[in-house]
């Protein structure tokens, strides 16, 4: 069975600061994908980034970086230089080889002005 | 591209009617749906997948004959939600996939059920 875990519910952090948000999962799969999502008060699932398991590098799109430890069955979303706009929840999600996706708890980002 | 959209946006509905909510592939067709709620503050949960022809399949604990859905084309799934209840009151979200076997997954804005 796949488990996703955000152990974080609720994040501060100072506007132009870099913040991480932790994501470990666990899933007896060789192939999968890990993903970050992130979702304004408006509801709608945009989507940040992504992390193939058989990716070696770690994925970048932008100020989004995903620090992928597949030893350690970590895949922690790094934003760089927060905006305001980056106020919203995050989820961290898998998708397993039946292209099924599964989602964290959620972690809470408020940056501060 | 890849846009998907959801109608309705939210509904109100009385304990014990039915409500029909409509997910739409606008421009690409969509081989793979997936349906998902959640509950306020809390994460999005799978409810079933459904492949365009096919019959859905569902997670572990949706009850089927309640949430019905279907996907007889490549861009539109329905989701039926019969002989509502308060407790089925939720954030209703799909997805869709344009392949099988595809990392991608493209969100529909959700719809806001309200039963009373």
């Amino acid at each position: 069975a796949q488990k996703i875990t955000q152990t974080q519910p609720g994040m501060f952090v100072q506007e132009k600061e870099a913040v991480t948000l932790d994501c470990t999962y666990d899933t007896s799969d060789q192939s999968y994908g890990l993903f970050w999502y992130k979702q304004p008060s408006s509801g709608e699932m945009i989507f940040l980034i992504y992390q193939g398991s058989y990716d070696e590098q770690n994925a970048t799109e932008g100020r989004y970086s995903l620090n992928f430890q597949k030893a350690r069955k970590s895949a922690n979303l790094v934003i760089s230089a927060s905006q305001l706009g980056d106020s919203a929840m995050y989820f961290c999600a898998m998708k397993n080889n039946f292209n099924k996706f599964y989602f964290g708890s959620g972690t809470k980002l408020n940056v501060k002005p | 591209g890849a846009v998907v959209s959801q109608h309705p946006s939210w509904v109100i509905c009385k304990s014990g009617t039915s409500v029909k909510i409509e997910c739409r592939s606008l421009d690409f067709q969509a081989t793979t749906m997936f349906w998902y709620r959640q509950f306020p503050k809390q994460s999005l949960m799978l409810m079933a997948t459904s492949n365009e022809g096919s019959k859905a399949t569902y997670e572990q604990g949706v009850e089927k004959d309640k949430f019905l859905i279907n996907h007889a084309s490549l861009t539109l799934s329905t989701l039926t939600v019969t002989s509502a209840h308060p407790e089925d009151s939720s954030f209703y979200i799909c997805s869709a996939s344009r392949q099988v076997l595809s990392y991608e997954q493209y969100f529909g804005p959700g719809t806001r059920l309200t039963v009373t």
